[in-house]
């Protein structure tokens, strides 16, 4: 499985735009990259996922650089809502063939007024 | 919007006893799953059911845990005799169970072990 790094917490002002990197250095050819948005006391929300260069849906944006070796959420014009966890997942194959998605610490953003 | 449900959303039990956390995964889906999340801590991954039986399950999924799928609808995991670090919020997903598809959450039920 490869091993996700992000950062722990960041904070933002409502209005401007966020954006979270996640390191993936050992990513495999096969390997999608998913991002999930967790609100305190309720289960995680699938936001985004991709494969290279960027995807865009009415939420977010995904940025894939061409190596792939990290990836960049970006959420345009955070408000307070936007307060949560966000977790980055990238290849859940497990040895027994399953796909799983494994969560690690993920970023607690924090947007103020 | 389609959706995973979970009965109850709370769950207080004394030590000891046996509970069991109902959840009814999305109809055409075909792989379920069972996290934990100690109160803050990250998401743990339990065990995932495919085809009537168990196709993946962690360390943390011991004797004390058993899954069902009873009927075509409900997916129920037991915990056999909780402890008091049971006490977690308890997620079911499912999954079209192809590899890089979205899963669905639940919105858990709260175990409190006493």
């Amino acid at each position: 499985l490869a091993k996700t790094t992000q950062p722990i917490s960041m904070d933002s002002y409502e209005g401007q735009e966020v954006n979270i990197t996640c390191s993936h250095n050992n990513i495999a050819t096969n390997d999608y990259i998913t991002w999930y948005q967790q609100f305190p006391s309720q289960g995680p929300r699938f936001i985004i996922q991709g494969y290279k260069t960027k995807v865009t849906n009415e939420v977010a944006s995904l940025f894939i650089p061409a190596d792939r070796k990290s990836s960049t959420l970006s959420l345009p014009r955070v408000s307070l809502s936007d307060t949560a966890v966000y977790y980055c997942l990238v290849g859940d194959i497990h040895s027994g063939g399953s796909y799983i998605p494994t969560f690690g610490r993920g970023t607690s953003l924090i947007v103020h007024p | 919007e389609p959706e995973v449900t979970q009965t109850p959303s709370h769950q207080v039990t004394q030590m000891g006893q046996e509970v069991i956390l109902r959840c009814v995964p999305i109809s055409n889906h075909l792989y379920f799953y069972w996290y934990r999340q100690i109160l803050g801590q990250k998401v743990e991954f339990l065990v995932s059911f495919y085809n009537n039986e168990i196709s993946e399950k962690s360390e943390i999924f011991d004797d004390q845990f058993s899954v069902e799928r009873p009927d075509g609808s409900n997916f129920t995991l037991k915990i056999r005799s909780t402890k008091l670090e049971d006490s977690a919020m308890y997620f079911c997903a499912s999954s079209e169970g192809k590899a890089n598809t979205e899963a669905f959450f639940g919105q858990g039920t709260r175990l409190t072990v006493v």
